[in-house]
């Protein structure tokens, strides 16, 4: 069974700076989506980023970008600029051969002003 | 109006009640979703809907009882409910279901069970 890891519960970084959230994932399958989806405090999560496994190149949206190594089996977002409104929290989530979204236990990025 | 909207937002109810959660969608998606979010725990799938055929029923307790009228509406049906299912429930969409398109949230229902 495909499995998701992200190892940093909390997280912290300045306004302006950058900061990188991580992500682990174990499955056997070789195409595969990756995705990461912001939770801002009582609203909605919505879709940042994703990554199709086939892809080598690393998806970028703005100020977002992912490091995707596939053979350490790593998705890693990268928040460039950090702004107030990037505080979240931030879920990993993988979409193999089934119609199943398999999400990590997610991140809580603060941003201090 | 925001893409699936839910209603409740807040629900406390006693372990004895009946009561339902409500989505809809506005995005013309075909298939629906239910999560349950607990603290420090991985979203939990619960149910899939798709073209108003559920396709899922991931090990959930009969006490939630979902149901899917139309491509637009999604409900589940709460009774004889344990402390242990406070949590908050999610709602989604997305274009299909097997393939890897963006689900779109709601914003939840905080459900607490006294």
């Amino acid at each position: 069974a495909q499995t998701v890891t992200q190892s940093q519960p909390e997280m912290s970084v300045q306004e302006a700076e950058t900061v990188t959230l991580s992500c682990t994932y174990d499955t056997s399958e070789s195409d595969y989506y990756l995705f990461w989806y912001k939770q801002p405090p009582s609203r909605q999560m919505i879709l940042v980023i994703r990554q199709e496994a086939y892809k080598q190149q690393n998806a970028t949206e703005n100020r977002f970008s992912v490091n995707f190594q596939k053979a350490a089996k790593s998705f890693s977002l990268k928040i460039s600029d950090s702004q107030l409104g990037d505080a979240a929290m931030y879920f990993c989530a993988y979409k193999g051969g089934t119609y199943k979204y398999i999400f990590g236990t997610g991140t809580r990025l603060k941003v201090l002003a | 109006e925001t893409g699936v909207t839910q209603t409740p937002r807040h629900l406390v109810m006693g372990m004895t009640n009946k009561k339902s959660l409500k989505c809809e969608q506005h995005l013309g998606h075909n298939a629906m979703y239910w999560y349950k979010q607990s603290a420090k725990k991985p979203l939990e799938l619960m149910f899939v809907y798709n073209f108003k055929e559920q396709t899922e029923n991931n090990s959930v307790p009969s006490r939630f009882s979902p149901e899917c009228p139309n491509s637009s509406h999604l409900f589940l049906h709460l009774h004889t409910l344990q402390p242990e299912d406070s949590a908050l429930y999610l709602c989604a969409s997305s274009q299909e279901w097997n393939r890897a398109y963006e689900q779109y949230f709601g914003p939840g229902t905080r459900l607490t069970v006294t």
